[in-house]
Formats: structure tokens, sequence, C-alpha cells
């Protein structure tokens, strides 16, 4: 079956600074790749998908970028805020597996003022 | 913006007690999942659900587990005999469509300590 990886499990950047958290999958046949944001104690939260047919996506300060090849992808902040801190899955799934997200262990992102 | 909408937000339970946890998907929505998270730990995929049958499931998703659409507007995930390990957040899902074309959204949970 798929198995994510992702890298780091916790991240610290200064308000301001852009925030990279990076994610490999296993299974070359995972065509979507979501993000999702989950604040403590509350459910995760979709913040931007990608499928395989497009090699990045932007949404306002977050952007993710795939690489098939490689079969990694990475989501992207800039201008981080301190309502930026949570902690961050990456995800994997194939269209056929009935929507069987594969996560990844996450990443917790501390914005400091 | 309609929501997926779980009950109760917290239960306890002893170890063997069968807990059934509840869900009312957004109306319109065709498939329904749940997944749980352990605290501390990452999503873990249990069970899609589409047309009163099982589309998908987990190793997690044994025996003791089961789904049910008892009419046209809940979704229920039961637990048989609760076990210590069965302690997580569980989280209900429905989509219109399966795949990317309908991203997953996710109820608030339902935590469940199993003592």
């Amino acid at each position: 079956g798929e198995n994510v990886e992702q890298h780091p499990s916790t991240l610290s950047v200064q308000e301001g600074d852009s925030a990279v958290i990076k994610c490999t999958y296993s299974d070359s046949a995972s065509n979507y790749f979501p993000w999702y944001k989950q604040e403590l104690g509350k459910r995760p939260q979709l913040i931007i998908d990608i499928r395989s047919n497009v090699g990045e996506k932007k949404d306002q300060r977050i952007a993710v970028t795939l690489n098939k090849t490689a079969k990694h992808f990475s989501l992207h902040i800039t201008e981080t805020q301190p309502e930026d801190s949570a902690v961050y899955f990456c995800a994997a799934s194939r269209d056929n597996a009935g929507n069987m997200l594969t996560f990844g262990g996450g990443t917790r992102l501390m914005v400091k003022p | 913006e309609p929501e997926v909408t779980q009950t109760p937000s917290h239960q306890v339970t002893q170890m063997g007690q069968e807990v059934i946890l509840r869900c009312v998907p957004i109306s319109n929505h065709l498939y329904f999942y749940w997944y749980r998270q352990i605290l501390g730990q990452k999503v873990e995929f249990l069970v899609s659900f589409y047309n009163n049958e099982i589309s998908e499931k987990s190793e997690i998703f044994d025996d003791q587990f089961s789904v049910e659409r008892p009419d046209g507007s809940n979704f229920t995930l039961k637990i048989r005999s609760t076990k210590l390990e069965d302690s997580a957040m569980y989280f209900c899902a429905s989509t219109l469509v399966t795949g990317g074309f309908s991203p997953l959204h996710f109820g608030n949970g339902t935590r469940l300590t199993v003592t």
C-alpha cells in the first residue's frame, strides 16, 4: 500500500519568513495530494490540494509543488503569520481508491512573532 | 457552508463495551468515510461507504468495527467490544463524488476514551 513520509516533524520560523514542508510517497499510482491544517483539538481542514496533471498550484500565501518522477510534493507558506501555527499533514490517494487518503506523520509549525 | 456534524463530541466508555459514533453527512453527498487519529499521531483511514455498502476498508477496520446508514441522514460507526487502543479521535467525512474532484472535508470529530 501507499506510504507517505513527511519532513520535518517540527518547524520553527520567524513571522514573515517562509516555511517549506516536504512529503514523499511510494505508490506511483497516487494522483491526488491534499494538504490539511490541524489546530489543537480541532479537525483537519483542507488548505490546498493538487492533482498529478499539474506541477504547481498557488492560493495566496500557500503553494504546493509536485514532482511525479521523484514522487515528492511540498507545501510552501510565504510571509508566515502567528495564526499559521498548527500541525500540517500531507496526504496521497488514487482516484479509484474511494478517497482512501494516506497521511504523512505531520509537521508542527510554530511561527514566532 | 454545509458541514459534516458528529455526535457526541466526547464519549467515555469502559473496555469491552459497545459504542456507536454518529455522523450526519452533508445532505446531497453520496460517499461517506471514517478516519481516526490517535492522540499526537497521524490521521488513519478506516472505511469508505457508498450505496449502502463498504467500498474500501483498512487493516484497522476489523470485525469489531461496523458501519451503517440506518436512515437517509445518519452514518454510524459501531465498535462492538472496545479496547484501550481504540481510544482516539474519530472523524467522519463525506463527499459528493469520489476522488480528487471532490475534496474530503472532516467533521469536528468524536473523542473516544476507553478506560
